[in-house]
């Protein structure tokens, strides 16, 4: 059974640093790209990043290049997000999900984590 | 930025009837349109992609159609669970991009 679990959220101050961890089982992690998709309070779904099979090759939403990274580890079957900078329009769930396979949606979906951006 | 337009915003409807829902592209994405369901508590389900392709597990009261900018969401005999939010993705190109969603709810 395919799992993501993410964690690493929380409340954070205005212009301060978080990162977020998603762990994968029950799939070859190493195998598909995957992607981190944000859902602001009772606003809809926004994506967020998306990094390839072999972390080769990543994608971001212009809102936040250069203030975002993610990345992954195969070996620990683990993704990540490193968020900078944060901003309180940043506020948000924070998904991890497993792109199906090139140009795919997302195919697989975690519970979610929340990050609170606030002073 | 391709932007997608969801509609109707809201929807009721009781077990049993079918519905439809519209979303449409501000340019053509060839077929590549997702569904997706969210339900609160439960992990977001991948419905349907590629505009008609039901993704395993989706029970086949379920069914997408369209090409270019206008796509359709139909549920034929509703379920209860099938109530819930419903979104729309186009997987054409970068930045992938949602619709706003439709709330499908009990009538």
């Amino acid at each position: 059974e395919v799992q993501l679990v993410e964690s690493g959220g929380g409340l954070v101050q205005p212009g301060r640093s978080m990162k977020l961890s998603c762990a994968a089982s029950g799939f070859t992690f190493s195998n598909y790209g995957m992607a981190w998709v944000r859902q602001a309070p009772t606003k809809g779904l926004e994506w967020v990043a998306t990094i390839s099979y072999d972390g080769s090759s990543t994608y971001y939403r212009d809102s936040v290049k250069g203030r975002f990274t993610i990345s992954r580890d195969n070996a620990k079957s683990t993704l990540y997000l490193q968020m900078n900078s944060l901003r309180s329009e940043d506020t948000a769930t924070y998904y991890c999900t497993r792109e199906g396979g090139l140009w795919e949606p997302f195919d697989y979906w975690g519970q979610g984590v929340m990050v609170t951006v606030s002073s | 930025d391709v932007q997608m337009t969801q509609s109707p915003s809201n929807l009721a409807a009781s077990p049993g009837e079918s519905v439809s829902i519209n979303c449409k592209a501000s340019k053509s994405i060839s077929k590549y349109l997702a569904w997706y369901q969210q339900k609160p508590g439960k992990a977001n389900k991948l419905l349907i992609y590629s505009g008609s392709t039901l993704q395993s597990g989706t029970p086949s009261r379920f069914s997408g159609s369209g090409s270019g900018t206008d796509f359709t969401l139909t549920i034929r005999n509703l379920e209860p669970e099938d109530f819930g939010l419903y979104y729309c993705q186009q997987h054409n190109e970068y930045p992938w991009t949602f619709g706003g969603g439709t709330k499908l709810e009990l009538k």
